[in-house]
């Protein structure tokens, strides 16, 4: 699996938009770029996935660059429960392996 | 939506004590499980992958003794933490894989905190 690259710790104000920015330059044709999060205490929880479209769900936008090398996690108003630890994860979907967590972003929501 | 759960969900136990923790997929079936086990302000680091039916596969430097796992139905796995020592305390964490796969294909239980006296 490709390796991502996070910023470590980023901060947002409540109501506005998050973005949290991901690189993965070494990505293959056949690999997905997935987001989860984990809220302390808690088992990671998916927030969405693409292969090269931006993708939108009920939870967020994920904005993928024309050459894949990097992608960006949209909240578009961040509430205070959105605080969590944001893992971007690149892996070929359906290959059966483990998820590989790097160290994330700490996203902390202000009032 | 696909739903797994662990039990318990934290425990305390004394140094040199056996634990077990239970995760199960309760409306899919799992032919994959995955056993997470998180320090504090740590990532998720896997411990072994587990298929039903087969034996576990450990990660380097995991000990398979020390984590007894079973995956004995399509719906469980078990960790067991045997003689437990203080430097096992950790945030455990399971994962199971949808056998129909499915948008995202794995779904994580909520963690069970084990805590060695």
């Amino acid at each position: 699996d490709a390796k991502t690259t996070q910023p470590p710790s980023m901060d947002c104000a409540e109501g506005r938009a998050a973005n949290l920015p991901c690189n993965h330059s070494t990505i293959s044709g056949n690999e997905y770029v997935y987001w989860y999060r984990q809220i302390h205490s808690q088992g990671p929880q998916y927030i969405i996935h693409g292969l090269k479209n931006n993708e939108t769900n009920e939870m967020a936008s994920l904005i993928i660059t024309e050459d894949r090398k990097s992608s960006t996690l949209i909240l578009p108003h961040a509430t205070l429960r959105d605080t969590a630890v944001y893992y971007c994860i690149v892996r070929v979907r359906n290959a059966g392996n483990m998820l590989t967590f790097g160290g994330g972003t700490r996203l902390m929501v202000k009032p | 939506g696909a739903v797994v759960s662990q039990h318990p969900s934290w425990v305390i136990c004394k140094s040199g004590t056996s634990v077990k923790i239970e995760c199960r997929s309760l409306d899919f079936q799992a032919t994959t499980m995955f056993w997470y086990r998180q320090f504090p302000k740590q990532s998720l680091m896997l411990m072994a992958t587990s298929n039903e039916g087969s034996k576990a596969t450990y990660e380097q430097g995991v000990e398979k003794d020390k984590f007894l796992i079973n995956h004995a139905s399509l719906t469980l796995s078990t960790l067991t933490v045997t003689s437990a020592h203080p430097e096992d305390s950790s945030f455990y964490i399971c994962s199971a894989r949808n056998r129909a796969g499915g948008a995202h294909e794995q779904y994580f239980g909520p963690g069970t905190r084990l805590t060695v006296t």
